[in-house]
């Protein structure tokens, strides 16, 4: 059955570096997410992209974060200069309409 | 706001012992309400969507019902293979967006 990858499934990053997570969605799924779940909280909305532009984006989803779809078959998150508090679970999700189906995640740890 | 709530946040069952899971909602406008499993250490897996009150889904061993208000999700014999966190999720008209409660943990004792 056609899944999503994350990769890496862990990543350690220094407080104000940047971190690119990867994710290859479904190959004929054409709208994208990302979400955020941190220890012990709801998985929370992020962005979601569709026609290689963001179609919608939270609060959380400020000017530290970027997204990019820079081939064919992957999709990125940016956080530019990372905080402590961006220490979360990363799920990345692709859909073809409904539902959306979810990449087992990073673990970003920020020290 | 929209808002989704999970309840019990935990259930520990006896191997066989039918129970349910509550997910009540708030939202205006639902354009799907969602059912997944989660594993530790492991992205939501996607189980049911439920469109509009009065529709059940089923699967194996669950079962998923919606009212205007809340949806269950039934679970009938449970295993110690069904362990895991079901997560509930609402779409809104309009918007792309999920959103979660925050789960119920099920542990399911031989």
């Amino acid at each position: 059955e056609p899944e999503v990858t994350q990769t890496p499934s862990h990543q350690v990053t220094q407080m104000g570096q940047e971190v690119i997570l990867r994710c290859v969605p479904i190959s004929n799924h054409l709208y994208f997410y990302w979400y955020r779940q941190i220890l012990g909280q709801k998985v929370e909305f992020l962005v979601s992209f569709y026609n290689n532009e963001i179609s919608e984006k939270s609060e959380i989803f400020d000017d530290q974060f970027s997204v990019e779809r820079p081939d064919g078959s992957n999709f990125t998150l940016k956080i530019r200069s990372t905080k402590l508090e961006d220490s979360a679970m990363y799920f990345c999700a692709s859909s073809a309409g409904q539902p959306q189906h979810f990449g087992d995640g990073t673990r970003l740890s920020i020290l | 706001e929209d808002q989704v709530t999970q309840s019990p946040e935990a259930l520990r069952l006896q191997e066989g012992e039918s129970s349910s899971l509550n997910c009540s909602y708030t939202v205006s406008g639902l354009r799907g309400l969602f059912w997944y499993r989660q594993d530790p250490g492991k992205g939501p897996e996607f189980l049911f969507t439920l469109y509009s009150a009065g529709e059940e889904k089923e699967k194996e061993r669950l079962k998923a019902t919606l009212t205007k208000k809340e949806s269950f999700l039934h679970i009938t014999a449970p295993k110690p293979e069904d362990s895991a966190t079901y997560l509930c999720a609402v779409e809104k008209g309009g918007s792309e967006k999920l959103v979660f409660g925050k789960g119920t943990k099920l542990t399911v004792n031989p």
